[in-house]
């Protein structure tokens, strides 16, 4: 069954801190993705990797950066949290390049700044 | 640069009953994909079903089909037979081709409440 987990459902931070969110899939799949989604504004694209690291910026990278160091691993960065950045974060994973191709979704993880 | 809109933040519809949600999209390309996505609450996003551009025949996957209009650059999911487990956030994305991977770009979402 396919398969794409999310380090964490919650999680509060600080301002100011460091924080990461893990993504692991185990379908085998090149391209890896992180989107915010935020009420109202639907899922917007963050960053992407097509491959071991390899990364392009999405819509909204601004405040964030990314890992990938293994094919089934894809990080999210948050280098220094702001309030802002409180929104529900999801990882998606999809096989090759063609437009075609289905993303499948992490649960998600619920991010909260203070 | 893409873009998707569902204007229904939220629709209600009473189970056995048929609904349709709207999208429509704007695109410079010739050839992409669209899709709805399913979020049930606090569940993993799932695909609903997709429609390529230079197919003419609407996609049907059981109980789910579209009415895409690419002239009008229009896609809308019909749901027939509603059931309680249809109840979830909807959301409507176009594919575009891209050098790497598959980019998708999602309209804000449609909120479905099903009635018993």
């Amino acid at each position: 069954d396919v398969k794409v987990t999310q380090s964490s459902r919650y999680l509060v931070k600080r301002t100011g801190e460091k924080v990461f969110l893990e993504c692991v899939q185990d379908m085998d799949h090149e391209n890896m993705f992180w989107y915010r989604q935020d009420p109202g504004l639907g899922l917007r694209l963050i960053y992407f990797s097509y491959d071991v690291k390899m990364k392009e910026k999405g819509d909204i990278p601004e405040g964030y950066s990314v890992s990938r160091e293994k094919k089934e691993r894809f990080s999210l960065i948050l280098e220094s949290a702001s309030t802002n950045q409180t929104s529900m974060y999801l990882c998606a994973s999809s096989l090759g390049s063609g437009s075609y191709n289905e993303q499948f979704f992490g649960p998600g993880t619920r991010l909260t700044v203070l | 640069a893409q873009t998707v809109t569902q204007s229904q933040p939220e629709m209600s519809v009473q189970e056995a009953e048929t609904v349709t949600l709207s999208c429509t999209y704007d695109t410079s390309e010739s050839d992409y994909y669209l899709f709805w996505y399913k979020q049930p609450p606090s569940r993993q996003m799932i695909l609903v079903i997709r429609q390529e551009a230079y197919k003419q025949q609407n996609a049907t996957e059981n109980r789910f089909s579209v009415n895409f209009q690419k002239a009008a650059k229009s896609f809308s999911l019909k749901i027939s037979d509603s059931q309680l487990g249809d109840a979830a956030m909807y959301f409507c994305a176009h594919g575009g081709h891209m050098e790497y991977g598959n980019k998708l770009v999602f309209g804000a979402g449609t909120i479905l409440r099903v009635k018993s």
